[in-house]
């Protein structure tokens, strides 16, 4: 059985760093791309970053304005989401999800997570 | 960054009736189109991808049509389970984009 749990959320101060990780099962880690999606309190999904299953390549979102990095450790079968300097537009519950392909996200995302919620707040 | 618009906002359905959402792209995205649905509390589920295409375990009553700038989902028969938000994402260009979601609730 496929599973995605994300952990490392909680409550931040503004201009604070945290990591968020997603341990994956159920399946070859390293056959897969990632990706990370963002939903603030009572709003809809907002793309975050993406991750080839080989860890080679990698995509942001234009607003994150390089905040974010996105990284993975196959051999942990753990994907990770390293903010910096974040601010209250940042309070979300973060997913990762799974793309059913090595490369990039070209179907969609097949398994969620949970989600994690990351409040950044004085 | 292409924009993605779904409307309605909020469909207001009976339960057995059709639901038609629409999703429009500010660019050609070809067939480079998923939807997902989402209910309270829970994380987004996978129904269509490359716009037509239903995800494993998907019933046949959701169904997903269009190409280039214009989709559309259809649920053919509406029941309780169905009543959620629905999100459209395209995968044809980085940075992907979601578009802002249809509520479809009871009527």
């Amino acid at each position: 059985e496929v599973q995605l749990v994300e952990s490392g959320g909680g409550l931040i101060q503004p201009g604070g760093s945290l990591r968020l990780s997603c341990a994956a099962s159920g399946f070859t880690f390293s056959n897969y791309a990632m990706s990370w999606v963002r939903q603030a309190p009572g709003k809809g999904l907002e793309w975050v970053s993406a991750i080839s299953g080989s860890g080679g390549s990698r995509y942001n979102a234009d607003s994150l304005k390089g905040r974010f990095t996105i990284s993975r450790d196959n051999s942990k079968n753990t994907l990770y989401l390293q903010m910096n300097t974040l601010s209250a537009e940042d309070t979300a519950i973060y997913y990762c999800a799974r793309a059913p392909d090595p490369y990039y996200d070209r179907s969609g995302y097949d398994y969620w997570g949970q989600g994690t919620l990351v409040t950044v707040s004085s | 960054e292409i924009v993605m618009t779904q409307s309605p906002a909020t469909l207001s359905v009976s339960p057995g009736e059709r639901a038609t959402l629409s999703c429009r792209a500010s660019h050609n995205i070809r067939s480079n189109l998923a939807w997902y649905q989402q209910k309270p509390g829970q994380a987004p589920r996978l129904l269509i991808f490359d716009a037509s295409i239903r995800a494993t375990g998907i019933p046949a009553r959701f169904s997903g049509s269009g190409s280039g700038t214009e989709f559309t989902l259809t649920i053919s028969s509406l029941q309780s389970g169905d009543f959620a938000f629905y999100y459209c994402q395209q995968y044809n260009n980085w940075p992907r984009t979601f578009g802002q979601g249809t509520k479809v609730e009871i009527k």
